[in-house]
């Protein structure tokens, strides 16, 4: 069974930084590209980011609203995947899941993480 | 990147079929078969009911399908049941190589 297990949300004061952790289950995880969304309360889905294994290079692309400021990584040897988030702002104040990609869409995902940005 | 069109809300009566349309640009939508939709019930994770326009995952009701026309994908569900009373997002690959989501839709079942 697949399990995303995320971890390491919290209250932030706007221009800190914090960082999540994915510990995947279930699955062959160094083969997986993977994935942030994130939910802002009451609001929508938004795409922040995501890696590609690292037989595919392990590249990684970002939402406009997040480039330079946030940063993917994984640890296949632990089987998890990492998001650096810095120099956070209000408008991060959201709930963070991490999924796995497949072809174009977002195959599982985990139960979340919340993150508050306020001072 | 702009999000994906989405009306706010449809509504239907059990047994009775919906559909939920959701526009974009020949960018994004209209350019690649990477259109997928999520439900979220509340206070849960999204979870995957069409993958590639009109594929179904393993375990997801046939009541669910896909499909796409130009830059306007579709989602219906037919024999509507209580259950399905939830948000329903879209998503598709852009041409920027990102993600974008549609705004979401609030399906009531009457």
């Amino acid at each position: 069974e697949v399990q995303l297990v995320e971890s390491g949300g919290g209250l932030v004061k706007p221009g800190g930084s914090l960082r999540l952790s994915c510990a995947a289950s279930g699955f062959t995880f160094s083969n997986a590209w993977m994935t942030w969304v994130r939910q802002a309360p009451g609001k929508g889905l938004e795409w922040v980011g995501r890696i590609k294994s690292k037989t595919d290079g392990g590249t990684t692309d970002y939402a406009a609203p997040v480039k330079g400021r946030f940063t993917i990584s994984r640890d296949d040897s632990k089987n998890t995947l990492y998001l650096q988030m810095n120099s956070l702002k209000t408008e991060d104040t959201a709930v963070y899941y991490c999924t796995t990609q497949r072809s174009g869409s977002f195959e599982y995902w985990g139960q979340g993480t919340l993150v508050t940005v306020s001072s | 990147q702009s999000a994906l069109t989405q009306p706010a809300s449809v509504s239907g009566s059990p047994g009775q079929s919906i559909t939920i349309s959701c526009t974009g640009t020949s960018s994004d939508v209209g350019g690649y078969n990477y259109v997928s939709w999520y439900q979220q019930h509340p206070g849960k994770a999204p979870k995957l009911i069409i993958s590639d326009v009109s594929n179904r995952p393993s375990g997801v009701s046939n009541r669910f399908s896909g499909s796409k026309s130009g830059n306007t994908a579709s989602l219906t569900i037919s024999g509507l049941q209580a259950e399905d009373e939830a948000d329903y997002y879209c998503s598709s690959y852009t041409s920027s190589i990102t993600w974008v989501f549609g705004g979401g839709t609030k399906l009531t079942v009457l």
